[in-house]
């Protein structure tokens, strides 16, 4: 099984919801990312988790909060967005942090904040 | 932080053309991954290069690392419109506790018949 799945594929929350993106491999990975990615734009890294610890949190704000409940799980919270959230959240695991290894992305939620 | 610059941004090319996309670094990379990414879809691992000079090939895909280690290419022979989409690079760093790759700024490549 070579793949990561994210759930949901769309969402569409208000300002004021609180929800969450959620992504899961099942390939014994243990670095998990979540990534950012506007409309023609590159995939922007948020976090990185490696053996279910933060390693990497790239300067984002706090209304977004990572989660990794286990090696398999990687939850990202959602609360207070604005419209300049909205976007395509992608989620991807590696095998390890060691090096710098091949990274498998799910399919990506598409996130509209109204 | 580490600025990426791929050009062209975009190019449309007929099938049957060739195509190539340039990397270029400010600074000296340890390695670099190329991704594609198609319509609607997600990044998709090409490759990686590690070593100064090195060149890789995936049928019809060529991959180079510059010597310096601070650019690299794709290109793609006699493009089919399979080839749609966009390429990234991305070199890959380390912090001590994690890796992290960081994006190019991408190649739309368009091929019609």
């Amino acid at each position: 099984d070579t793949e990561v799945t994210q759930t949901p594929k769309h969402l569409v929350m208000g300002m004021t919801n609180k929800k969450s993106l959620k992504c899961e491999q099942h390939m014994g990975h243990r670095a998990m990312y979540w990534y950012k990615q506007k409309a023609k734009k590159p995939p922007e890294l948020m976090f990185v988790y490696s053996y279910e610890k933060l390693s990497i949190n790239e300067s984002v704000p706090s209304r977004f909060s990572p989660e990794c409940p286990n090696s398999s799980l990687l939850n990202l919270h959602l609360h207070a967005l604005q419209p300049e959230d909205s976007a395509l959240y992608l989620c991807a695991s590696s095998l390890w942090t060691a090096s710098t290894d091949t990274q498998y992305f799910g399919p990506g939620t598409r996130l509209t904040v109204l | 932080g580490q600025q990426v610059m791929q050009i062209p941004q975009y190019q449309h090319v007929q099938e049957g053309e060739d195509f190539t996309t340039y990397c270029n670094s400010s600074t000296t990379l340890s390695n670099i991954q190329w991704y594609k990414q198609r319509p609607g879809g997600h990044p998709v691992f090409l490759i990686q290069l590690v070593k100064s000079g090195e060149v890789k090939k995936q049928k019809r895909l060529t991959f180079q690392f510059g010597e310096a280690k601070k650019n690299s290419s794709l290109h793609i022979t006699a493009t089919q419109t399979t080839d749609v989409g966009t390429y990234f690079c991305a070199p890959g760093d380390h912090t001590g506790t994690a890796s992290k790759l960081t994006f190019g700024t991408g190649t739309r490549l368009q091929v019609t018949l």
